[in-house]
Formats: structure tokens, C-alpha cells, sequence
């Protein structure tokens, strides 16, 4: 079935350590690719877009992502992690087929950051 | 900054009542959406809405659900009969075709329903 998979359900760091989400959709095609962020008690916010074009994204905050095709992947990254990245990540598909560019959600990853 | 809004916070009712959950999109945004997320769960898309139509919908979107723009800053999403599974947050975005990126959608704060 088509999805947008993240493999960790929770990830725990001590601060300054570095960060890697995993994220990989099975949709073909032409795909729009998006890392949101939610903080505890707030709604969701947009980290990074890919598009088209360099498939090393830069978001706010310090994070990129990295769109290999091949791989059919979309990873976050940062390289030192603070306490306030402490949030649930969602990494999210627009399927080229969806006329009304409906996104598709992971399921998310908690990530918890030790002081 | 605008930003897209959402009424109630959190909303509260009996199962088989019907509830209006109410947003106020971006104001020059001309694609609305709405979506849910079950406790513990994945978001999930449930309408898309253009040009005073659903163009897109999912199989979660079933007769018990209906929405509107009954004028021209609100986009409503009504439940009809809830039921115990309708319990979740409720989030609606919004985005504009003219600028680019016009993919990028944006999420108003949720409602969350709780049906008893």
C-alpha cells in the first residue's frame, strides 16, 4: 500500500548530540516532500519543503533534509540538537496524483531531548 | 503573520449529537482542507475544498460528514451523528494558488473532540 513511513516511533538525545529522522514513501512519481514540526500544545508548523531541484533542503531552526530518489527517502537532519527541539516530527508526501494536493502524514516521530 | 484559526479549542458532546467545527483560513487562500488525528495516531486528510466544492476526499469522509464556506472567511466541518470513534483533533489549512510555493499548506492550531 501507498505510505510515507517513519521508522522511529521515539528518539531520545542529550543535548548537542546530532539528529537523523528517517522518513520513506512508497509513492511514484513526481512526489512533494515536507518535514512538520509539532511543539507540545501548538499546532503543526512547516520545518522544510522539497520541491525540486537540490534535493539538500534547508529548514528553519538548523535542519535539512535530504531527498534521494533512488532510495525513495527524505531524512532530517541537525547537527547539534537543543532541548527546545524536544516535539513530534511529521514527515509528510503531496502525491503528484492528488489533483487537490492532499498531504500524507507519518505517523511521526517523538523526539525527547535531555538537558 | 496571518494564520488560519480554529473554533472551538476543545469541544465536548454526547454521541449522535451533531457538531460545527469552525475555521477562518488565511484570507487570500483559496484551497481549504481538513484533516484529523486519532490520540496516538497518524494525521490523516479528510476533505479538500475549491471553488465552493469538495475536489478531494477521503474514505473517512462519509455521509455523517459535510462542509461549507458559508461566507467568505469561514470553512466549516460538520459531524452529523458522532459517534465515540470521531473523538480525535480536528486540524483545517489552508493555501493560495496565485504564489508560489503553492503546495505549502498552512495548519490552523486543531479542535479537539471528544465525544462521550
Amino acid at each position: 500500500a501507498q505510505s510515507v513511513s517513519q521508522h522511529n516511533h521515539h528518539v531520545i538525545l542529550s543535548e548537542a548530540a546530532s539528529l537523523e529522522l528517517g522518513c520513506n514513501y512508497s509513492y511514484g512519481g513526481t512526489v512533494n516532500l515536507f518535514w512538520y514540526v509539532q511543539y507540545p500544545g501548538q499546532h503543526l508548523q512547516l520545518l522544510l519543503k522539497y520541491f525540486s531541484g537540490d534535493p539538500l533542503v534547508k529548514g528553519i531552526k538548523g535542519f535539512e533534509a535530504e531527498f534521494i530518489k533512488s532510495k525513495f527517502s527524505f531524512n532530517l537532519r541537525k547537527p547539534s540538537v537543543q532541548w527546545s527541539d524536544t516535539a513530534e516530527y511529521f514527515c509528510a508526501v503531496i502525491p503528484g496524483y492528488s489533483s487537490a494536493s492532499k498531504i500524507i502524514f507519518g505517523s511521526g516521530t517523538r523526539l525527547s531531548i535531555r538537558p | 503573520e496571518p494564520e488560519v484559526t480554529q473554533t472551538p479549542s476543545h469541544q465536548v458532546t454526547q454521541m449522535g449529537q451533531e457538531v460545527i467545527l469552525r475555521c477562518v483560513p488565511i484570507s487570500n487562500h483559496l484551497y481549504f482542507y481538513w484533516y484529523r488525528q486519532i490520540l496516538g495516531q497518524k494525521v490523516e486528510f479528510l476533505v479538500s475544498f475549491y471553488n465552493n466544492e469538495i475536489s478531494e476526499k477521503s474514505e473517512i469522509f462519509d455521509d455523517q460528514f459535510s462542509v461549507e464556506r458559508p461566507d467568505g472567511s469561514n470553512f466549516t466541518l460538520k459531524i452529523r451523528s458522532t459517534k465515540l470513534e470521531d473523538s480525535a483533533m480536528y486540524f483545517c489549512a489552508s493555501r493560495t494558488l496565485r504564489e508560489a510555493p503553492y503546495n505549502e499548506q498552512f495548519f490552523g492550531p486543531g479542535t479537539r473532540l471528544t465525544v462521550l
